[in-house]
């Protein structure tokens, strides 16, 4: 059974500051994993999707890597912005046909201006 | 092109009454995946169903829940005589047709309150 783990759940940084946000996951046989934002009472929406074949993906100012063999991924935010204050969720789907995804429980991140 | 659609986004209901929760997925798509997200907690797998099939329900509460994606018309997830622990943000998903394994398409939730 695949089990998604995200550390830290909550973090607080000051503005301007780059920062790391992990995930990982027990089992390898992945299909895709996906980086979601929260806002609170809100929707997801997705900021990145990196292919199992894949090492990283990038959007602007975030860079996600995969490291398939060790179960990790980071999601890499460059000069944080208050903004950028959500909740983060990694996703795994598999690599059989069920096609469902297994979420983290996610990261609260706050920057404060 | 519209994203996933799901009605209604707010929902209150005292204890014991039915909820109806509907998904419209991205036109074309015909997979659709139903999520839970409790309190401070992650996303939850609930149910996966195809156009008139369910696929996959190991997420699915015993009781009191359905969900069917009928040959037209939205996705219904439907959970009879609701508990205060019923209370939480449902999710659906969609994806396209051919390719299950494909990038999810999420809907913006309903929020359901169990009084």
């Amino acid at each position: 059974k695949q089990e998604v783990t995200q550390i830290p759940a909550a973090l607080s940084v000051p503005e301007g500051e780059n920062l790391v946000l992990n995930c990982s996951f027990t089992d390898s046989a992945i299909y895709n994993l996906q980086w979601f934002r929260q806002d609170p009472g809100k929707g997801l929406t997705s900021l990145l999707l990196i292919q199992s074949s894949q090492r990283e993906q990038t959007s602007g100012r975030l860079n996600a890597s995969l490291d398939k063999s060790s179960g990790r991924s980071t999601l890499y935010i460059a000069a944080s912005q208050p903004g950028d204050s959500a909740t983060y969720l990694c996703a795994v789907r598999p690599n059989t046909n069920a096609g469902k995804s297994t979420f983290g429980d996610g990261t609260t991140l706050t920057v404060k201006p | 092109n519209a994203g996933v659609m799901q009605n209604p986004r707010h929902l209150v209901r005292r204890r014991g009454q039915e909820a109806r929760l509907r998904c419209s997925p991205v036109k074309g798509h015909s997979h659709v995946y139903w999520y839970r997200q409790l309190p401070e907690e992650g996303l939850k797998f609930m149910v996966y169903l195809q156009k008139e099939n369910i696929i996959d329900e190991s997420g699915m509460p015993k009781e009191r829940f359905s969900a069917e994606f009928p040959k037209e018309g939205p996705s219904i997830l439907r959970i009879q005589q609701v508990v205060r622990g019923d209370s939480a943000a449902y999710f659906c998903a969609s994806s396209p047709q051919t390719i299950h394994r494909d990038e999810q398409f999420f809907g913006p939730g309903t929020r359901l309150t169990v009084l």
